[in-house]
């Protein structure tokens, strides 16, 4: 079946413009989390979802950064504002509740970089 | 102090070398663990869930040691193909804040 999807792939965007990245879970997958990878750097966690709730946004690195999940599924991921320290892979990761499995399946990522 | 942290690396060795990772955490309440791999510019992937009483894939072997904080990563028989980072990941209580460490890089030479 389908796998996790992101878009855009690649952004490029002016520092001080908004951005908006999108993911498409998994088709079932109740949880949805949002990462960041600085280069050469592991996952920083930005925020979980279940269903539509955020029980956690303690992971977002300022108030420029938002996100929401409409329907249980697709989620956005907002910055506003951006700076040239939010250049990043943004990788959006779901996972099933069946069972025991704690499994996250990874989307391909967004490479964001403001100039 | 990080939550998670692993052997910085990288790792260089021959095929058919055996190597072990590293990774301690810091919250005593951290419930699961697990060995995810990610290859160059690629996204991570589960490699294996670390239990207690410690799991073997293969030629992979997953240790926890929850009184020290401590979980290890064996591979035997290192292959080309294992060439990638290694993340050491924790799953805190509640089930959903999700940890990664830094990763190990590893290099395995023909």
């Amino acid at each position: 079946g389908a796998g996790v999807s992101q878009s855009p792939s690649n952004k490029v965007t002016e520092k001080g413009k908004d951005v908006e990245l999108r993911c498409d879970p998994i088709s079932g997958h109740t949880a949805l989390y949002w990462y960041r990878q600085s280069l050469g750097q592991g996952l920083e966690f930005l925020i979980y979802f279940q269903g539509n709730s955020a029980p956690d946004k303690s992971g977002l690195p300022s108030d420029r950064f938002s996100a929401e999940r409409t329907g249980g599924s697709v989620s956005t991921l907002t910055i506003q504002r951006t700076q040239q320290e939010d250049s990043a892979v943004y990788l959006c990761a779901s996972r099933g509740l069946a069972g025991y499995s704690y499994e996250q399946y990874f989307g391909p990522g967004t490479r964001l970089t403001v100039t | 102090r990080k939550e998670v942290e692993q052997d910085p690396g990288p790792f260089n060795v021959p095929e058919g070398a055996t190597v072990a990772f590293n990774c301690t955490y810091s919250n005593s309440a951290s419930q699961s663990f697990f060995w995810y791999r990610q290859d160059c510019r690629k996204e991570p992937k589960l490699l294996m869930s670390v239990y207690s009483s410690g799991n073997e894939d293969g030629r992979f072997t997953a240790q926890l040691n929850r009184a020290s904080q401590y979980i290890s990563l064996l591979i035997r028989d290192s292959k080309l193909s294992d060439s990638a980072t290694y993340l050491c990941v924790v799953l805190n209580t509640g089930g959903f804040k999700t940890i990664f460490g830094a990763g190990t890089r590893l290099f395995v030479k023909a």
